[in-house]
Order: structure tokens, then C-alpha cells, then sequence
């Protein structure tokens, strides 16, 4: 069954700080790898999907990678501003397509 | 406007009341997804449906039903409502799940008393 785990739970740093966010699973037969943020009393927004056969996805100030040989993925956050703070979720997608499991999420905090 | 809608967005009621939260979306999707978040235990999926008339198990569908009659909206129903379904439900949906990105509702807080 997978599993998907993300560390750590809470991360703070004062604002500029380049940051990692690390995401785990445990059967690297995925099809795609998406990260999504969430403030706090809101849906999801999507920020980053990636395919299995794909090793990086970047959209401004974040790049996403994907080593499914090792079940692992990164979201770095370049420059971190006081509107980065919120919870950054990561999910995968099973071959069958159907489910998606998401990890606990990383909650992350830029102080000014 | 692109975008998910779930109503209601805040529901309180009582054990064993049969209720109905809302989802559509104007996104010609033909995937649709219900999930559930709780402390600790994060995001779990309901149900999904990959188009019309087709539905499937999520990973926590007990005492949960859906159905999908048209594209644009997927239903959740709690026949029997009990108070461990108390959540923060959040639907979904895509194009097709294998290779796009999913666009999430905001959300509905269901307290069950």
C-alpha cells in the first residue's frame, strides 16, 4: 500500500532563506507527483505537477523533482517571502490512475 | 470563472440525518474526487469517478455514497451521518488524472452532534 510521508512537519525561517521540502513514498510505480499549498482555512491550490517520466518541474521561485528510483521528491522554494507561509502538501498517483495519497504536509512558516 | 463549487460550505447537523454536499465544476472535467481532511491524519479520498456512471472506492468509503449522472457535478451523500464524520471535505477535479493537475473546491465543514 502507499504511503507517503513528508518531513518535516512544521518548518520556520526568516524570510530570503532558500528552502527544501522533502516527500516520501514507499512504491516508486507512480504515474505523476503533484504539490499543492494550502492556506489555512482554504482548498488546495495546485503549484507543481510532475510526471513519472519527468526529474524536475519549475515555475518561479519553485522547482520540483522526482527521484522514483529512491521514492522521493523535492519542492525548493527560492528566496522565501512572508506569503510563502502555508502548508505544502504532496500527493502521487497510483498506475491505476484512480487515487491519489497524500502526505501529512509540511507546514511552513517566513518570518519577516 | 474556472472553478470547483461545493455547498454548502458549512453544515451542522445530527446523527443519523441524511444530508447531501454539492460539488460541480465548469471545467468540462471528466475526473471527480471526494476527500476528506482530519488532524493527523491529513487528506484521505472518498470516492472518485473517472466520467459519467463510473465510480469508484477511495480509501475511506464507508458510510459515504456518490453518483455521477452528469459530468459537471458529483454529489457526496452521508445516508446516516455519525459523528466520526465530522471533517473538512474538499472536492476535486481534472481533465484526465493520469496527466494533469487537479483543481480543488474550498471546501465544506460538516460537524455531525
Amino acid at each position: 500500500k502507499q504511503e507517503v510521508t513528508q518531513i518535516p512537519a512544521a518548518l520556520s525561517v526568516p524570510e530570503g532563506e532558500n528552502l527544501v521540502l522533502n516527500c516520501s513514498f514507499t512504491d516508486s510505480a507512480i504515474y505523476n507527483l503533484q504539490w499543492f499549498r494550502q492556506d489555512p482555512g482554504k482548498g488546495l491550490t495546485s503549484l507543481l505537477l510532475i510526471q513519472s517520466s519527468q526529474r524536475e518541474q519549475t515555475s518561479g521561485r519553485l522547482n520540483a523533482s522526482l527521484d522514483k528510483s529512491s521514492g522521493r521528491s523535492t519542492l525548493y522554494i527560492a528566496a522565501s517571502q512572508p506569503g510563502d507561509s502555508a502548508t505544502y502538501l504532496c500527493a502521487v498517483r497510483n498506475n491505476q490512475g484512480g487515487k491519489l495519497i497524500f502526505g501529512q504536509g509540511t507546514e511552513l512558516s517566513v518570518k519577516p | 470563472e474556472a472553478q470547483v463549487t461545493q455547498n454548502p460550505r458549512y453544515l451542522i447537523t445530527v446523527t443519523g440525518k441524511k444530508l447531501t454536499v454539492t460539488c460541480s465544476q465548469n471545467m468540462n472535467h471528466e475526473y471527480m474526487s471526494w476527500y476528506r481532511q482530519d488532524p493527523g491524519l491529513g487528506l484521505r479520498q472518498i470516492y472518485y469517478s473517472m466520467n459519467v456512471e463510473v465510480t469508484d472506492k477511495g480509501d475511506v468509503p464507508e458510510g459515504y455514497k456518490v453518483s455521477r449522472k452528469e459530468k459537471r457535478n458529483f454529489p457526496l451523500i452521508l445516508e446516516s451521518p455519525s459523528p466520526n464524520q465530522t471533517s473538512l471535505y474538499f472536492c476535486a477535479s481534472s481533465f484526465v488524472p493520469l496527466y494533469n493537475e487537479q483543481f480543488f473546491g474550498p471546501g465544506t465543514r460538516l460537524t455531525v452532534l
